[in-house]
C-alpha cells in the first residue's frame, strides 16, 4: 500500500522492550483522547481512548498517560511485538470545537527483531 | 456487517475534473467525516456530518462538497480537481464524536 508519513518522527525499538510515544495537545479546553494506529495502505484502528477527568488508563498492553498541565499525552505498549510496527496518532476532541476531531502528525514505531 | 466501505480504492484525475468519493457503514452511525492525509501531515478533517440532513465545515473544506440523505452514506464531491488535492482520503463513522470512530480502508487519489 502507499507509504503515508514519510517524513514523520520514527521511534525505533527492540522487540520485547516497551515503547513511549508521546504527543503534545494544543487546546487545554480538550476534554477527549484517542490512540490510533496505522499500518501501511490501511486506514487508522482505534487502540484506546481517555477523558480529561483521568490521567491514567489501561488497556491490554497499552497505558495512556494525561497530563493536563503541560497538555501532555503519551502512550506505553509493554513488550512491543513485530505486528505493532506502524504509524501512531493522538486526537484530541473538545466540546468547543464543535464535534470536530483533530489529529495530531503521528509517529512512526519500528520493532528490530 | 460489511463497517465502513469506500469506493474506489484508487483514482486518478485530471485538473478540472470531478469526481464523487463513496462512502457507506452499516453500522447505523450517526456521525461520519471525512479526512484526507498527505505526507507528514496525519489527517485533517474536511467534512463532517451529526446526522442525516446535517452536515459542517472541518478545518480544510475548500473544494470538496458533502451531503447526507441517509444514515448510511456520506458521499465526498471534489467540484473542480486541483492537484493540491491530491492525497488519501479516509471516511469514518460511529455513534457519537466521542465514541470509537471506525475508518474506512481509504481511497488514493492522484489529481494530474
Amino acid at each position: 500500500g502507499e507509504s503515508v508519513g514519510l517524513h514523520l518522527p520514527t521511534l525505533s525499538v527492540q522487540e520485547g522492550d516497551n515503547s513511549i510515544i508521546n504527543c503534545a495537545y494544543s487546546n487545554s479546553a480538550s476534554d477527549y483522547f484517542i490512540w490510533y494506529k496505522q499500518e501501511s495502505g490501511k486506514g487508522p484502528q482505534f487502540i484506546i481512548d481517555i477523558r480529561s477527568n483521568m490521567d491514567k488508563r489501561q488497556g491490554q498492553r497499552v497505558t495512556v498517560l494525561l497530563n493536563k498541565t503541560v497538555k501532555h499525552l503519551s502512550l506505553q505498549i509493554a513488550a512491543t511485538q513485530p505486528g505493532d510496527s506502524a504509524v501512531y496518532f493522538c486526537a484530541e476532541y473538545s466540546w468547543e470545537s464543535s464535534y470536530k476531531l483533530i489529529f495530531g502528525s503521528g509517529t512512526r514505531l519500528l520493532v528490530r527483531p | 456487517n460489511a463497517g465502513v466501505t469506500q469506493t474506489p480504492k484508487f483514482q486518478v484525475l485530471k485538473t478540472g475534473q470531478s469526481m464523487t468519493l463513496q462512502c457507506a457503514q452499516d453500522m447505523n452511525h450517526e456521525y461520519m467525516s471525512w479526512y484526507r492525509q498527505d505526507p507528514g501531515m496525519g489527517l485533517r478533517l474536511i467534512h463532517y456530518s451529526v446526522g442525516a440532513g446535517i452536515t459542517d465545515q472541518g478545518e480544510v473544506p475548500n473544494g470538496y462538497n458533502v451531503s447526507r440523505s441517509t444514515t448510511e452514506d456520506f458521499p465526498l464531491r471534489l467540484l473542480s480537481a486541483a492537484p493540491s488535492q491530491t492525497s488519501v482520503y479516509f471516511c469514518a463513522s460511529s455513534y457519537s464524536p466521542t465514541d470509537t470512530q471506525y475508518f474506512g480502508p481509504g481511497t488514493r487519489l492522484t489529481v494530474l
